[in-house]
């Protein structure tokens, strides 16, 4: 079945880089849009941006503009979602999900933990 | 791009429905039928229950049925059953490829 598989758990300082990966299975990874979402610590769902695995176009919600990059590499159907200059408060599960107005299936999440 | 207003928690008996509601703007809610429903039971992956304002993915029971008017969507469940107990976040389309949630709502089955 379609699944979406998540790096592990990684552990940040503050001002750090993070970089997750998102490996595709069994669709046609250039068929669909992935999305990643992240659930920062004690808060709700957020949407953090989309990339078109085809075309690498991409779209930024404006909070995390300037702060992170998506990127795919098609050979292996992953998805990169690089955040910068961590603070304490990117501490939380990030996500990714493939679709375009709905998101199904979901991977299993990664963990982000910021500490100094 | 502002979050979606969802009220914090709801709760309800077996058996019985509850209705959360999601309400946004002519910019996002308002304004497309691209309108979902996710359940998250803390430690898993959220999952898709309602597409399109009020399509059921294969698999999610007809308990789980959605609605839109204006500017509020509203996810009803009838006949709660324990295992609904969970998260549930809505999500609208806002235009130019921006996507927003709501800030989830904690359904407890008393």
């Amino acid at each position: 079945q379609v699944q979406l598989v998540q790096s592990g758990a990684e552990v940040k300082k503050p001002g750090a880089s993070v970089k997750v990966f998102c490996k595709a299975s069994a669709y046609t990874f250039t068929n669909s849009y992935v999305h990643w979402v992240r659930q920062a610590l004690g808060q709700g769902l957020e949407w953090m941006g989309i990339i078109n695995p085809s075309s690498g176009s991409i779209s930024y919600a404006q909070k995390f503009r300037g702060r992170v990059t998506m990127t795919t590499d098609t050979s292996t159907s992953t998805v990169y979602m690089e955040l910068n200059s961590l603070t304490f408060e990117d501490t939380g599960v990030y996500f990714c999900t493939r679709g375009f107005n709905w998101f199904d299936p979901w991977g299993q999440g990664t963990l982000v933990t910021v500490s100094s | 791009q502002s979050a979606l207003t969802q009220p914090r928690s709801v709760s309800g008996s077996p058996g019985q429905s509850v209705t959360i509601s999601c309400t946004g703007t002519s910019t996002d809610v308002g304004g497309y039928n691209y309108f979902a429903w996710y359940q998250h039971h803390t430690g898993k992956a959220p999952k898709l229950m309602i597409y399109d304002v009020n399509k059921r993915p294969s698999g999610v029971p007809d308990r789980f049925s959605g609605s839109k008017s204006g500017n509020t969507a509203s996810l009803t469940i009838s006949g709660l059953q324990a295992e609904d107990e969970a998260d549930y976040y809505c999500c609208s389309d806002a235009g130019s490829y921006i996507w927003v949630f709501g800030g989830g709502t904690k359904l407890t089955v008393l």
